[in-house]
């Protein structure tokens, strides 16, 4: 059974801190993404990694960057949060590459206030 | 880049009617389109999807429709149950393995 973990269900920051979210897959998956989800705009996928040390920016990147040293672990960093960074951050993680499209699976996801 | 819209944004339907959802999408090269579900305070999860060789897949009460020159696809639920009720995403794939998610529709299943 696949799982995907976020290290926080919750989180309450101030403007300006840095904040890191963590997520880790054990099931070997090599694409790990980074999604924020907000009422009314869906899933938007801020980067997305396909290998160690590999990292693509997604739609949103803006104000975020991401670091992925091991397989299993995909880090997602606010160098400077905003109260516009107010969201629910999920990570996901699938098997696999082109041309064969595999199951995302979802980590339960951190709801972050910044103040 | 791919650009989805999903419609209607909310839905209510009473227990065993259908509820049907549809998405649109821009990129015609797109060739995976996946549904999923999310139950209040919990993950997304993939309930069905299509790749574009096929014009219809279909799991129990659940199905999806893809018409790719017309560039959409819809979600059709019968027999609707409460277990239902929640937040459907559809998404389309750009590239290699980018989703691009619809905004949702939350579905409300009334008894």
């Amino acid at each position: 059974d696949v799982k995907v973990t976020q290290s926080s269900r919750y989180l309450v920051k101030r403007t300006g801190e840095k904040v890191f979210l963590e997520c880790v897959q054990d099931m070997d998956h090599e694409n790990m993404f980074w999604y924020r989800q907000d009422p009314g705009l869906g899933l938007r996928l801020i980067y997305f990694s396909y290998d160690v040390k590999m990292k693509e920016k997604g739609d949103i990147p803006e104000g975020y960057s991401v670091s992925r040293e091991k397989k299993e672990r995909f880090s997602l960093i606010l160098e400077s949060a905003s109260t516009n960074q107010t969201s629910m951050y999920l990570c996901a993680s699938n098997k696999g590459a082109a041309p064969t499209y595999n199951e995302q699976f979802f980590g339960p996801g951190t709801r972050l206030t910044v103040l | 880049g791919e650009n989805v819209e999903q419609h209607p944004s909310t839905l209510s339907v009473q227990e065993g009617d259908s509820a049907v959802i549809k998405c649109t999408y821009s990129d015609s090269a797109s060739n995976y389109f996946p549904w999923y579900k999310q139950e209040l305070g919990k993950r997304p999860q993939l309930i069905i999807d299509i790749r574009s060789n096929v014009g219809e897949k279909k799991d129990q009460r659940i199905a999806v429709t893809l018409n790719k020159t017309a560039k959409h696809f819809s979600l059709h639920i019968t027999e609707t149950q409460p277990e239902d009720s929640a937040v459907y995403f559809c998404a389309v794939i750009q590239g290699a393995q980018k989703l691009v998610f619809g905004q949702g529709t939350r579905l409300t299943i009334n008894p």
